[in-house]
């Protein structure tokens, strides 16, 4: 089985853009979560997905924003983008939401 | 809200050495507790975990038990090797949809 995998793997950015993150599920997995890493730090919970619908969510601001695809793949979009949003960006898919997460390698976003 | 804390580092170690990480936790209701592995380059693996007080995780020689008492969850490993090196993170989820980790310790062992 195909693990999750995230594109692309690196991307700069400059302010103000707009970006977007996919992110293919584990075969078999149905709930996508999303976190930031910046340098340094733990993941931070940026939001879930399950079927298709938002499931929880973390304190980032609306800008951040998230779609969910009937073959359970995942995109983040992030608006407006400001220098802080320079991170890791990992998605992890999981069978059910109450299951192991299993993490993708990321996506390495830097805005300048 | 839920948090966990863990020991910073960077922590560095010989082969063959006694490794121990420390994380503590505080929590609204009664978490779930992992450790998550981030190897150079890579994303987070899922080393071990435990679900409830007195459980002991185990993984590749790395150990950790849940205990309520202290609210912690050390991890230790008797033995670290080379292949040990990377970021170690401490977890909980509570509401099993969103996993809140420590900042992540660096370990580093040399042969």
């Amino acid at each position: 089985e195909t693990g999750v995998t995230q594109s692309p793997t690196h991307l700069i950015k400059t302010r103000g853009q707009q970006v977007t993150l996919r992110c293919s599920s584990q075969s078999g997995h149905n709930t996508v979560s999303w976190y930031q890493q910046a340098l340094g730090q733990g993941p931070q919970f940026i939001f879930q997905y399950y079927r298709e619908e938002e499931n929880g969510r973390g304190n980032f601001p609306p800008r951040f924003s998230g779609l969910q695809f009937p073959n359970y793949s995942s995109e983040l979009n992030v608006n407006a983008l400001e220098l802080d949003d320079s991170a890791l960006y990992l998605c992890a898919s999981s069978f059910v939401v109450n299951t192991e997460a299993f993490f993708g390698q990321g996506t390495r976003l830097t805005v300048v | 809200g839920d948090s966990v804390t863990q020991m910073e580092g960077p922590v560095t170690l010989s082969e063959e050495a006694f490794l121990t990480i420390n994380c503590t936790y505080t929590a609204t209701g009664y978490p779930s507790l992992f450790w998550y592995v981030q190897y150079p380059g890579e994303g987070l693996q899922l080393l071990l975990k435990a679900t409830k007080a007195d459980d002991k995780g185990s993984n590749k020689g790395f150990e950790a038990t849940y205990r309520k008492e202290t609210t912690s969850f050390h991890l230790e490993k008797g033995s670290v090797q080379v292949s040990d090196s990377a970021v170690y993170f401490c977890a909980l989820s509570v509401n099993d949809y969103k996993l809140s980790f420590g900042a992540g310790t660096t370990v580093t062992v040399r042969a």
